[in-house]
């Protein structure tokens, strides 16, 4: 079946400007995680969404980070007034939690590289 | 110190060889443990859970040393495909249990 997909695979802003960035996950699995990985680091995690719960808005690293997801399903990330730092992968993954023995195995989509000029 | 470290390589291996990645976590409580590999420019992929007894999936076994809290990767006969950076991947216990925490990577190249 279809994979997690994101949109888009790049994105070139100017520094100040908005971006949204899209995820959809693997067809009915209910959590969903956004992570950002700069040149050399490892995985961030940004935020959590599980079902119907609160999100875990945690790794947020600012308030200029904002995520929703609509439905149970496609989720958008958006960053306002980005910065130069702001400049990564942005990495979506989702997961069938609860489903028992691979419950945490995460899949993760391709990814939008975000250059920030 | 940070919650899982690794030592980021690079690890260069000529075809065959046999290789050992090692990770250490800080948190006592971390519940599971996996091994991702991502390669260049791509998106990370589970390669394997991290069982305490020990696991073996043809050529890699991973092991968990939960009194040291160290966990180890062992690639036997290396091929050219393995070519990756391997990611040491920890999961607390309790209520934050979805909130995996991933090392930096190690970085594999094998070569002809």
């Amino acid at each position: 079946g279809a994979g997690v997909s994101q949109s888009p695979s790049n994105k070139v802003t100017e520094k100040g400007k908005d971006v949204e960035l899209r995820c959809d996950p693997i067809s009915g699995h209910t959590a969903l995680y956004w992570y950002r990985q700069s040149l050399g680091q490892g995985l961030e995690f940004l935020i959590y969404f599980q079902g119907n719960s609160a999100p875990d808005k945690s790794g947020l690293p600012s308030d200029r980070f904002s995520a929703e997801r609509t439905g149970g399903s496609v989720s958008t990330l958006t960053i306002q007034r980005t910065q130069q730092e702001d400049s990564a992968v942005y990495l979506c993954a989702s997961t069938n939690k609860g489903a028992g023995g691979s419950a945490y195995e995460q899949y993760f989509g391709p990814g939008t590289r975000l250059t920030v000029t | 110190r940070k919650e899982v470290e690794q030592d980021p390589g690079p690890f260069n291996v000529p075809e065959g060889a046999t290789v050992a990645f090692n990770c250490t976590y800080s948190n006592s409580a971390s519940q599971s443990f996996f091994w991702y590999r991502q390669d260049c420019r791509k998106e990370p992929k589970l390669l394997m859970s991290v069982y305490s007894s020990g696991n073996e999936d043809g050529r890699f076994t991973a092991q968990l040393n939960r009194a040291s809290q160290y966990i180890s990767l062992l690639i036997r006969d290396s091929k050219l495909s393995d070519s990756a950076t391997y990611l040491c991947v920890a999961r607390p216990g309790g209520g934050s249990n979805y909130k995996l925490t991933f090392g930096k990577g190690t970085l594999l190249t094998v070569n002809p």
